[in-house]
């Protein structure tokens, strides 16, 4: 089945820990990938994405994501996480035809303790 | 300036009610989507409207109706509400095309008494 997989449920870190959290796909042919971050209580808000071009994505907030296509995979990295970095974030992909709806994976919590 | 507001933030009602939500966005996006959130934080998506039309409809009952009086709306209302409704319900747009990022609204926390 079609699918978006976050493998981590909830990671918790310390303050300058590094991040890496996980994100496979199960779309054939062509796809665009997104992370959002949720902070609570708030709406999503768009980290970075990737449609093309350099593999290695930089986005907002010092976040990076790396798209390996023959692993199917977009890891998004943080080398310092601060406090303020606690919130749900949500892996996304939109296939490369048709309508522009966002598939989701089950969101990864990360919990950065000062 | 918000970009994608939706009233009520909150709404509180019983089984059985009929209640509306409403979505605008100012960013000139020509496409709006809505989407679920369930207490497990899983989104998914529900509608998706194009220049007031409907282009994608997931297996959602259709106590569910949305309408787009035009492309900077779109209201999802919910009749014959049941338990299972309670969720947060977000409301996004963006322009048309593959790829396009959407941009979200701050959700509409639905809880069924």
């Amino acid at each position: 089945a079609q699918s978006v997989s976050q493998h981590n449920h909830h990671v918790i870190l310390s303050e300058a820990a590094s991040l890496e959290l996980g994100c496979n796909y199960s779309y054939g042919g062509t796809v665009n990938l997104f992370w959002y971050v949720q902070y609570p209580g708030q709406h999503l808000q768009l980290l970075l994405k990737y449609f093309s071009g350099d593999p290695l994505v930089k986005g907002i907030k010092g976040f990076e994501a790396e798209f390996i296509k023959s692993k199917f995979s977009f890891n998004l990295r943080k080398p310092s996480v601060q406090w303020s970095d606690t919130a749900e974030y949500f892996c996304a992909v939109t296939l490369n035809r048709g309508a522009n709806n966002l598939f989701f994976g089950t969101g990864t919590r990360l919990t950065v303790i000062p | 300036d918000t970009a994608v507001s939706q009233t009520p933030k909150y709404l509180v009602t019983q089984m059985g009610n009929d209640k509306s939500i409403k979505c605008e966005q100012n960013l000139g996006h020509d496409t709006m989507y809505w989407y679920k959130q369930d207490s497990k934080k899983f989104l998914k998506i529900m509608f998706s409207y194009n220049n007031k039309e409907l282009i994608i409809n997931e297996t959602v009952p259709n106590r569910f109706s949305p309408k787009s009086p035009d492309k900077a709306h779109l209201n999802l209302h919910i009749n014959s509400l049941e338990l299972g409704d309670s969720a947060v319900y977000f409301c996004a747009s963006s322009q048309h095309g593959p790829g396009q990022p959407q941009h979200f609204g701050d959700g509409t926390r639905l809880s069924i008494l």
